[in-house]
């Protein structure tokens, strides 16, 4: 079955802009996470969705937001984009919550995103 | 508080060569483990995973890696690498939310 897809797979913006990622999990899983990653800062978790609720969040600032639809489809938004906001933005599906009960996350390729 | 240290920065290793990457976990309860491989501009691919069992857990392309639960470790190796091996390597535990090491580079030489 297809894996988890992200799209647009590369854009740019300009600082000040705003940007919606989306992803689409495999089919039947119903989490969605979403990862920044970045060569300095690594993998961070931004947010996972489940049930069209946000279940957990990381340490990012309100500009990062995200949703989730009945679809389990997700998206992620960034506000008022910043230079140091560029960055592979990974969106992971499992089929239930992450690991508290076992699932495993699988990833999608990601959306290079850069500011300029 | 949940962490995963990943000592090895970056590794170089020969083609036919075993390696072992090194993962220690700070974690209060039985951890959820996995190891991750990333290729250039790709996501993550899960390599295996450990949730309880056998402490050695088998994965593809041959990988392999041993929960050792008194030294809070999840290395994991292979006896014998081959060139497309060559990525960047994550280990991770999963404690309500995935915790990802900061990743070892592997270079492999022909």
């Amino acid at each position: 079955k297809a894996g988890v897809t992200q799209t647009p797979r590369y854009l740019i913006k300009t600082r000040g802009q705003q940007v919606t990622l989306s992803c689409s999990p495999i089919s039947g899983h119903r989490s969605v996470s979403w990862y920044q990653q970045t060569p300095g800062q690594g993998l961070q978790f931004l947010f996972e969705y489940f049930s069209e609720t946000q279940r957990n969040k990381g340490n990012f600032p309100g500009r990062f937001s995200g949703r989730q639809f009945s679809n389990s489809r997700s998206e992620m938004n960034v506000s008022t984009l910043e230079l140091g906001d560029s960055a592979l933005y990974l969106c992971a599906s499992s089929l239930g919550l992450v690991p508290s009960s076992g699932n495993t996350i699988y990833f999608g390729e990601g959306s290079w995103l850069t500011v300029v | 508080a949940q962490s995963v240290t990943q000592p090895d920065i970056h590794i170089t290793v020969s083609e036919g060569a075993s390696l072992e990457l090194r993962c220690n976990y700070s974690y209060g309860a039985t951890p959820y483990l996995f190891w991750y491989v990333q290729s250039p501009g790709q996501g993550l691919q899960l390599l295996l995973k450990y949730f309880s069992g056998d402490t050695l857990v088998q994965g593809i392309k041959g990988f392999e890696a041993e929960f050792k639960r008194s030294q809070s470790s999840f290395n994991l190796r292979k006896p014998s690498v081959h060139w497309s091996d060559a990525a960047e390597y994550f280990c991770a535990v999963g404690a309500g939310q995935f915790y990802f090491g900061t990743g070892t580079s592997l270079t492999v030489i022909p």
